[in-house]
């Protein structure tokens, strides 16, 4: 099992650009998040989905949007980069339907904005 | 104030020492609490979770919680280098729709 997988690790956007990054679980897990990591600041939820066809807002949703592509795979998008978004992000699913069961997290996508 | 807080390091200790790491909280609800552990460049790992008050032992890992005074602690015993990582607390109510509050982590050092 390759567990959480996201790609791509590294990308670097300019200013205005947009990019999805991907994020897929073979565990047959209900629920999948989406955070940042930024130093000082730990780990912020994003998003989340808590089941298949579902998705809500979490602490610092403003500038993304997701998709819930299947119970598998859940995507994060940034329509109109801007260099406050360059950070770490972190994808992770857990086997729900609570959310506060244990995470299991994907290695990350660095993303700098120019 | 914060609901969750800790330390962010970094910790430096003697490898074979014992390590404390601890966060301390707001919410007196919190029942849930977890340590996550994770590795340079990597995603975090669940190393251990307790529910309420009390200790609990994984190997060379305890985890121990006091919520009268609203503090958890990990400690570590006979430190070893490969334990050199960032620590993050997390904590949660116990209801479905409760999310995982985590610490923003404690970066740690073990010294050879």
């Amino acid at each position: 099992n390759a567990g959480v997988t996201q790609t791509p690790k590294f990308q670097v956007l300019k200013t205005g650009q947009s990019m999805t990054l991907q994020c897929a679980q073979d565990m047959n897990h209900n629920s999948m998040y989406w955070y940042r990591q930024d130093p000082g600041m730990g780990l912020r939820l994003i998003y989340y989905s808590a089941s298949e066809g579902t998705t809500d807002k979490g602490e610092v949703p403003n500038g993304y949007n997701v998709s819930r592509l299947n119970k598998r795979e859940f995507s994060l998008r940034l329509e109109s980069a801007a260099p406050s978004q360059t950070s770490v992000y972190f994808c992770a699913s857990s086997e729900g339907p609570n959310l506060n069961y244990e995470q299991y997290f994907g290695p990350g996508t660095r993303l700098t904005v120019t | 104030q914060k609901e969750v807080e800790q330390d962010p390091g970094p910790l430096s200790v003697p490898e074979g020492a014992i390590v404390s790491l601890n966060c301390t909280y707001s919410n007196s609800a919190f029942q849930y609490f977890m340590w996550y552990r994770q590795y340079s460049r990597k995603g975090p790992e669940l190393l251990m979770y307790t529910y309420s008050s009390g200790n609990k032992e994984d190997g060379r890992f305890t985890a121990q919680v006091d919520k009268s005074s609203k503090y958890i602690s990990l400690f570590i015993r006979d430190s070893q280098p490969s334990d050199s990582a960032t620590y993050l607390c997390a904590m949660s109510l116990l209801n479905r729709d409760d999310k995982i509050i985590f610490g923003k982590g404690t970066r740690l050092h073990i010294l050879p």
